[in-house]
């Protein structure tokens, strides 16, 4: 089993729509989670942590279920602009961070 | 914020020969520094963790005699890839914690 697992890709959606993307991991002792987004052949850059009340950054929302080790991105009102590959990320507090596989995302006009 | 400069972005070698990779923080010190590398279509791999003044501590699979790494100053760590062959080819990218993370630009390495 991978210690990082997504959803597999790829989301091909319209302007607007809104997006889910799911992620589990497998370590109980994990501590730090975050979304990265990566664009095509550039490095990850972090979108928003996430925290166990959950939590909210403009049309994203991400949330996160410690009992079902199971962590959630939600995309409203999509933009061309979101078009990406979005990596769920999870690690100890501090030191090394494990990637998931990452899901591709295409918003189309 | 904290920025971590990585050079070469794009590199091609030679079969059989040796490449340098340099990871530096700009505004910060990096006692850590973390190397990976991702496979078209894959998500990025742990290969390393990179300490100042001490021996790299690497993932199950990667060969330390292969990818030497060497972290000298807090400012500074790199990545050589010795004896580089076409399997090798792949993105290479570096990351410090600074109380979040922030990583490389990422390192394009095509072996010939």
């Amino acid at each position: 089993r991978k210690e990082v697992e997504q959803d597999p890709g790829p989301f091909n959606v319209p302007e607007g729509a809104t997006v889910a993307f799911n992620c589990t991991y497998s370590n109980s002792a994990s501590q730090s989670f975050f979304w990265y987004r990566q664009d095509c052949r550039k490095e990850p850059k972090l979108l928003m942590s996430v925290y166990s009340s959950g939590n909210e950054d403009g049309r994203f929302t991400a949330q996160l279920n410690r009992a079902s080790q199971y962590i959630s991105l939600l995309i409203r009102d999509s933009k061309l602009s979101d078009s990406a590959t979005y990596l769920c990320v999870v690690g100890p507090r501090g030191g090394k961070l494990i990637f998931g596989q990452g899901t591709e995302l295409s918003v189309k006009p | 914020g904290a920025v971590v400069s990585q050079h070469p972005s794009r590199v091609i070698c030679k079969s059989g020969t040796s490449v340098k990779i340099e990871c530096r923080s700009l505004d910060f010190q990096a006692t850590t520094m973390f190397w990976y590398r991702q496979f078209p279509k894959q998500s990025l791999m742990l290969m390393a963790t990179s300490n100042e003044g001490s021996k790299a501590t690497y993932e199950q699979g990667v060969e330390k005699d292969k990818f030497l790494i060497n972290h000298a100053s807090l400012t500074l760590s790199t990545l050589t890839v010795t004896s580089a062959h076409p399997e090798d080819s792949s993105f290479y990218i570096c990351s410090a914690e600074w109380g979040g993370y922030t990583f490389g630009s990422g390192t394009r390495l095509t072996v010939v």
